[in-house]
């Protein structure tokens, strides 16, 4: 069965510090892709990311790098120099090879102060 | 471009009595997903369409919850008899290929 595991419910950070979200992932599949979401308080969740299972080279975008590594079924997310608007909830999510729906964990919220 | 739209934004509706959600999504995107989000949780999957056929209707709840998309375009999203279990936002998402879906803002429905 497929499940993603965010341990942390919220998380408080001053503007400038560096934060990491955790994501632990549980799949059969060997062919499967990962995602990150943020839902800013407006609700509407906006796409960061997807990987798939095959890629683990990491990825920098920004502020925003993602860590990818299957040995321990983890993709973990950093947001260096946070900024007040980071302040959201963030999702992870998988989905299996054979259908595109989405398996979210229970989010991460972020509280960046200035 | 216009993204994804769904309305009503805001749903309150009495136990027992039934709704229609419908959800817009971006002009030319052949995949619409439906998802539940309860307070304080991650998005569940309902239901999912390519076009006007229901490929994945596995999240549906229960009986009461319907999904259509008959024209493969616009979806609406039904649900008879609501309880108070039904209370959440429900999201609509599109998609042109996997790798993305675009989300709408959701309906937040309160059932009293």
């Amino acid at each position: 069965a497929q499940k993603v595991t965010q341990a942390q419910t919220e998380i408080s950070v001053v503007e400038k510090e560096d934060v990491t979200l955790d994501c632990v992932y549980e799949t059969r599949d060997t062919t499967y892709y990962l995602f990150w979401y943020k839902q800013p308080p407006s609700g509407e969740l906006v796409f960061l990311i997807r990987r798939n299972s095959f890629d683990e080279q990491n990825e920098i975008s920004g502020r925003y790098s993602w860590n990818f590594q299957k040995s321990t079924s983890s993709f973990n997310f950093t947001i260096t120099a946070s900024q007040v608007v980071d302040s959201a909830v963030y999702f992870c999510a998988l989905s299996e090879d054979n259908t595109d729906k989405l398996i979210f964990g229970t989010g991460t919220r972020l509280q960046v102060f200035p | 471009g216009a993204g994804v739209s769904q309305s009503p934004r805001y749903k309150v509706a009495k136990r027992g009595q039934d709704v229609a959600l419908r959800c817009d999504p971006i002009s030319g995107h052949v995949s619409l997903f439906w998802y539940q989000q309860a307070l304080g949780q991650g998005p569940e999957f309902l239901t999912y369409f390519q076009n006007e056929a229901q490929l994945d209707k596995s999240g549906l709840p229960s009986d009461r919850f319907f999904a259509e998309r008959p024209e493969g375009s616009v979806s609406t999203l039904k649900i008879q008899r609501t309880q108070q279990e039904d209370s959440a936002v429900y999201l609509c998402a599109s998609s042109l290929d996997a790798y993305e879906q675009y989300f709408g803002p959701g309906t937040r429905l309160t059932v009293t």
